[in-house]
């Protein structure tokens, strides 16, 4: 596979679920990001990690826990969310933090 | 006053026009610039990027960065109606956002057959 990968594409979970959204890079970047899009809002910056090490976390509330194990991978763990949690959550990645980025399809989620 | 500002449009043009879009930002350090194309239900994909005044070309598209100004646009010749989607701007932030990409609401673009 090429460029950024997102599993899964949709996602349905109840308020008190646990689940994790994955994401992969295949180019080699060494930086990688979360992003939130909500209806009518721009993109929202949601965590940075360049070299496995997170640099930023943009006020994002505790139930979302984000995971980098190495380069390639990127995770974010999700628990007891909200309806209004519900969006597109993007992944992208990029040579180094803040040069071109480029996004996954991502993962569109729904809390019931 | 936001931080990256996009009329939200919809913005129509007829079929092998010139599409113009507009993006301002507030923060006046800021050295990158980025425009990303997203068609509905799809994610973003980067289409241009610019880094110092002037014009950038890259085929039917151009980049047009003032500093001075503080406002960075779009240029799409001979539209398509392929080329309708929701275009981003996106600005890297300067001194207080260092390294955190910036995104405008974005423009619709609807080219008409």
């Amino acid at each position: 596979e090429t460029g950024v990968t997102q599993t899964p594409r949709h996602l349905v979970m109840g308020m008190t679920n646990k689940k994790s959204l994955k994401c992969e890079q295949h180019l080699g970047h060494n930086a990688m990001y979360w992003y939130k899009q909500s209806a009518k809002k721009p993109l929202e910056l949601m965590f940075v990690y360049s070299l496995e090490e997170r640099v930023e976390n943009n006020s994002v509330p505790s139930r979302f826990s984000p995971e980098c194990p190495n380069s390639s991978h990127l995770f974010l763990h999700l628990h007891t969310l909200q309806p209004e949690d519900s969006a597109l959550y993007l992944c992208a990645s990029s040579q180094v933090e803040g040069y071109e980025q480029y996004f996954g399809p991502g993962t569109r989620l729904t809390v019931t | 006053q936001k931080e990256v500002e996009q009329n939200s449009g919809p913005l129509s043009v007829p079929e092998g026009a010139i599409a113009s879009l507009n993006c301002t930002y507030s923060d006046r350090v800021s050295q990158s610039f980025f425009w990303y194309r997203q068609y509905s239900g799809k994610s973003p994909e980067l289409i241009m990027s610019i880094y110092s005044n002037g014009d950038k070309e890259d085929g039917r598209f151009t980049a047009q960065l003032n500093k001075a100004s503080q406002y960075v646009s779009l240029l799409i010749r001979d539209s398509q109606p392929s080329d309708s989607a929701t275009y981003l701007c996106a600005v890297l932030g300067g001194s207080s956002n260092t390294g955190k990409l910036i995104f405008g609401q974005g423009t619709t673009l609807q080219v008409k057959p």
